[in-house]
């Protein structure tokens, strides 16, 4: 079975403070991806990668930037936290690009930022 | 560019009966098309998906969706639901564009299945 793990589910921050989400997959898989869920929203690209070292914004990026140093992980960093990034992040990844491939979420990790 | 739409946000439902839940999707090119489940507090699984051939897909627990490509649509349909079945749902549709395809998601459909 495919694992997607992400480190934290509940995570309490200040506004100000610099955030890592991390996320590691076990598959090999090539792509992934970093989603935000909010209520009424429902699931927004924030960035994806395609490859190790290899990003792309997705929908909405601002304030937010990644790491992909190793192909099993993918990092969300939060640069300086604010109370409008209080969300629910779900990390994913696919196999390749193809866009058939099923795509593989972990369990997501809530973030306050209070 | 594409998109996806769930006309219905909430969708109560007696245990044993019938359920529909409806999906839109706008896109210019060929696409791909999922639904996916997510159990409270947890990540999202797969249901079913569609890629070509036989219009009707069939997935897990009891699930099947029906591809109409007149209509634009990807509507998800369980002939008698169980209180288990009490999830958000998920349409996103996903195609060959850039350098990796997108997997865009419609805003969800909260199934709320009672007694």
């Amino acid at each position: 079975d495919v694992k997607v793990t992400q480190s934290s589910r509940y995570l309490v921050k200040r506004t100000g403070e610099k955030v890592f989400l991390e996320c590691v997959q076990d598959m090999d898989h090539e792509n992934m991806f970093w989603y935000r869920q909010d209520p009424g929203l429902g699931l927004r690209l924030i960035y994806f990668s395609y490859d190790v070292k290899m990003k792309e914004k997705g929908d909405i990026p601002e304030g937010y930037s990644v790491s992909r140093e190793k192909k099993e992980r993918f990092s969300l960093i939060l640069e300086s936290a604010s109370t409008n990034q209080t969300s629910m992040y779900l990390c994913a990844s696919r196999p390749t690009h193809f866009p058939g491939n099923t795509i593989y979420f972990g369990e997501g990790s809530w973030l306050t930022v209070v | 560019a594409q998109s996806v739409t769930q006309l219905d946000s909430q969708v109560p439902v007696f245990e044993e009966a019938p359920v529909e839940l409806r999906c839109n999707y706008s896109s210019s090119v060929s696409v791909y098309l999922f639904w996916y489940v997510q159990y409270p507090n947890q990540g999202l699984q797969l249901l079913l998906k569609y890629l070509s051939g036989s219009t009707l897909v069939k997935g897990i627990n009891g699930f099947e969706a029906e591809f109409n490509k007149s209509q634009t649509s990807f509507h998800l349909r369980k002939p008698s639901v169980h209180i288990s079945d009490t999830a958000e749902y998920f349409c996103a549709v996903s195609s060959h564009t850039g350098t990796a395809s997108k997997l865009t998601f419609g805003t969800g459909t909260r199934l709320q299945v009672t007694l």
